[in-house]
C-alpha cells in the first residue's frame, strides 16, 4: 500500500524567512510525485509533477527536489501569499491511476 | 478556458438526508475523480469515473455513488446522510485515459462544502 507522510504539520515563517517541506514516501515503483497548493476552502492547484530521482522542478520561490524516498518542496524568501497547504501525492504503478495524498503541511508566512 | 466546476458551493443537510453534488470538468477531459477531505485529514479517494463507466472506487460504504453522464459531467450522491459525512468533497479531472499515463495531473475544483447537522 502506498503510503505519504508529510512534515511537520505546520510550519510559520517570517516574510524572507527560507525553509524546506518533507515529503517522505512508500510506493513500489514511483509513476509519478505531485505537489499542490490548497488554499482555505479552495480545491488543491497543481504545482509540480517529478517522475525521476534527482529531478528537481521550479516556479517563482518554490523548488520541488526528489530522492528515492522523499521529496522537498524548498521555498526561497517567502511571502504572506505564499501561506497556504502544501500537499504531496505519489501514484505507483497498475492501472488505477489514483494517487495518494498525504496530510499536508499548513505554512503561515508572517509579515 | 473554464476549470472543473462544482455546484453547489455549499450543501447543509440533516442526518438521514441524501445530498447531490455535481462537477463539470474541463473541456476535453474524459476522467472525472472524486474525493472527500475532512478537517484535518488528507484527501480521500471516494470515486473515479472515465468515458461513462465506474472505474475504481475508494474504501466508503455503499451509500456514496455516482455517476458519469455522456457530456462527462458527474454526480456524487450520499445516502443516509451521517454526521461524519460533513467535509469538503473535491471533483477533479483529467485528459483521455491513455494520455495521462505519463503526466496525471488533476486539477481540482474548488469544492462542495457539505454540512450534516
Amino acid at each position: 500500500e502506498d503510503q505519504v507522510t508529510q512534515s511537520p504539520e505546520a510550519l510559520r515563517l517570517q516574510e524572507g524567512e527560507s525553509s524546506s517541506l518533507n515529503c517522505s514516501y512508500t510506493v513500489s515503483g514511483l509513476r509519478g510525485l505531485f505537489w499542490y497548493r490548497q488554499d482555505p476552502g479552495k480545491g488543491p492547484e497543481f504545482l509540480f509533477t517529478l517522475y525521476s530521482a534527482g529531478e528537481e522542478k521550479e516556479k517563482e520561490r518554490l523548488k520541488a527536489t526528489l530522492t528515492k524516498k522523499e521529496s522537498f518542496l524548498h521555498i526561497t524568501a517567502p511571502k504572506p501569499e505564499d501561506s497556504a497547504t502544501y500537499l504531496c501525492a505519489v501514484r505507483g504503478p497498475g492501472g488505477s491511476y489514483i494517487p495518494t495524498f498525504g496530510r499536508g503541511t499548513s505554512l503561515i508566512v508572517h509579515p | 478556458e473554464a476549470g472543473v466546476t462544482q455546484s453547489p458551493t455549499h450543501l447543509i443537510k440533516t442526518r438521514g438526508q441524501q445530498a447531490t453534488l455535481r462537477c463539470s470538468p474541463i473541456s476535453g477531459h474524459t476522467s472525472v475523480y472524486w474525493y472527500q477531505q475532512a478537517l484535518g485529514l488528507g484527501l480521500q479517494f471516494l470515486l473515479w469515473y472515465d468515458e461513462g463507466e465506474e472505474r475504481n472506487r475508494g474504501n466508503f460504504p455503499p451509500r456514496f455513488s455516482g455517476r458519469q453522464f455522456p457530456n462527462y459531467s458527474s454526480e456524487l450522491n450520499v445516502n443516509a446522510l451521517e454526521l461524519e459525512d460533513s467535509a469538503l468533497y473535491l471533483c477533479a479531472s483529467t485528459p483521455l485515459l491513455r494520455e495521462t499515463v505519463a503526466k496525471n495531473i488533476q486539477y481540482f475544483g474548488a469544492g462542495t462544502r457539505l454540512s450534516v447537522l
